[in-house]
């Protein structure tokens, strides 16, 4: 069972429809991320987030809009998404380390999404 | 920008053959963590190498970091129906950002 919980873990929705991911850990880590990930690819960094502040944005396209509302949340907020943006969106954790090297990322099971 | 490349992209082995995959970095890591997402499922975490020529085992599996920093490998010793996935190295050079290589995919034949 992993320690990450991301819901739902299917969504279809049209290119004119707003969405959002969720994504929730108790292991108090300060660290949380979105990657998103092609089939055959390796996940792409999206946003992270340290203590709750946006700590790096990948130059990801305004219809995904990241949200943490508090230390154990994270939501992925999506609007007129295109039809290249289906892809598994994983969530991940962990805790804040040092400035200088990150700690292991635990991911969730991931958001499968279809862009119709 | 930094970039981590990997190789092979694809290893078929006869179980119980020996497997090894590679990472480069164009520039030098602090660290580099290793991953193995098996089909259909997602990332989980192997291990994290922060020391110039660290060497660390886990049972049949044993990682590497260069002495430079800039290139790491996983060897996995006769391998098992078990080790099928896919392996992927992750950089940072500091800060959150992480980026992957693009993995070995593994298949096994028994």
């Amino acid at each position: 069972d992993t320690e990450v919980t991301q819901t739902p873990k299917h969504l279809v929705m049209g290119m004119t429809n707003k969405k959002s991911l969720k994504c929730e850990q108790h292991m108090g880590h300060r660290a949380m991320y979105w990657y998103k990930q092609k089939a055959k690819k390796p996940p792409e960094l999206m946003f992270v987030y340290s203590y709750e502040k946006l700590s790096i944005n990948e130059s990801v396209p305004s219809r995904f809009s990241p949200e943490c509302p508090n230390s154990s949340l994270l939501n992925l907020h999506l609007h007129a998404l295109q039809p290249e943006d289906s892809a598994l969106y994983l969530c991940a954790s962990s805790q804040a380390g040092l400035p200088t090297y990150n700690q292991p990322q635990h991911f969730g099971d991931g958001t499968r999404l279809s862009i119709l | 920008g930094q970039q981590v490349m990997q190789i092979p992209q694809y290893q078929h082995v006869q179980e119980g053959e020996d497997f090894t995959t590679y990472c480069n970095s164009s520039t030098t890591l602090s660290n580099i963590q290793w991953y193995k997402q098996r089909p259909g499922g997602h990332p989980v975490f192997l291990i994290q190498l922060v020391k110039s020529g660290e060497v660390k085992k886990q049972k049949r599996l044993t990682f590497q970091f260069g002495e430079a920093k800039k290139n790491s490998s996983l060897h996995i010793t006769a391998t098992q129906t078990t080790d099928v996935g896919t392996y992927f190295c992750a950089g940072q050079g500091g800060g959150f950002k992480t980026i992957f290589g693009a993995g070995t995919r593994l298949f096994v034949k028994a």
